[in-house]
């Protein structure tokens, strides 16, 4: 199985400022097709994860433009340009290229 | 609008069996693949299991290999999940998900149904 590893685990972030986050995968997630199979989901208390970026860089529809999705192979960073209270919550990297589908082990990001 | 509603979790012993449903609705169900994914309290999403729109290309987590079985029923607009032999490694959350074809990737979740496992 391809293991998913975030960085970091927890991140208290100001609101305001910006935020980073890691995920870095066993292997590469680049595919057949030129793709990176790499997306992003938020995951806010009491509800499902929403998927927020796909193959590594494509914002999902109705995602603000303050959420950047980057990276290629192994390496991968999401990054909120200036963090708003409503994006607290845990933020997942889940790969797609090889079956089973992994996830990272989440990011907790809260307001400082 | 666009939705996605489980159903069917709840309380069982060990080595029992549960069936979950996942009403879809305001798409072309037929022409999704879906898949289910679990989440234990305080632990990420596991993916679980995935099945194409005509009901093809059935996948397991090794975990669940065996003992679970996805299936749907396109003129229902309803994904299942029946699980047998729960153990008290599959209590959890159980989400329905909606996988958008171009960049695979679970674009619509359901709100998912609870599976508590204990005697």
């Amino acid at each position: 199985d391809i293991v998913m590893t975030q960085s970091p685990l927890s991140l208290p972030v100001t609101p305001g400022e910006p935020a980073s986050i890691s995920c870095r995968s066993s292997q590469s997630l680049l595919s057949r097709n030129g793709y990176n199979q790499l997306d992003w989901y938020l995951q806010k208390p009491g509800q499902p994860p929403q998927l927020l970026i796909s193959l590594a860089s494509n914002r999902a529809s109705g995602v603000p433009d303050r959420f950047s999705g980057s990276g290629s192979g192994t390496d991968f960073t999401l990054k909120i340009s200036r963090v708003e209270a409503e994006d607290v919550g845990v933020y997942y990297c889940m790969q797609t290229l090889q079956i089973p589908w992994t996830f990272g082990q989440g990011t907790e990001v809260e307001i400082k | 609008e666009v939705q996605l509603v489980e159903s069917g979790g709840g309380l069982v012993q060990p080595g029992g069996s549960l069936r979950l449903s996942c009403a879809a609705s305001g798409f072309t169900f037929s022409t999704y693949w879906m898949h289910w994914v679990r989440q234990a309290p305080g632990k990420g999403p596991v993916w679980v299991s995935q099945i194409k729109g005509d009901g093809s290309n059935i996948k397991y987590a090794d975990s669940v290999k065996g003992r679970f079985t996805i299936s749907r029923d396109n003129a229902k607009n309803t994904l299942y999940l029946q699980m047998n032999s729960l153990s008290n490694e599959d209590a959890g959350v159980y989400y329905c998900a909606r996988d958008d074809p171009g960049p695979q990737a679970f674009d619509i979740w359901g709100q998912g149904t609870m599976v508590t496992v204990s005697s």
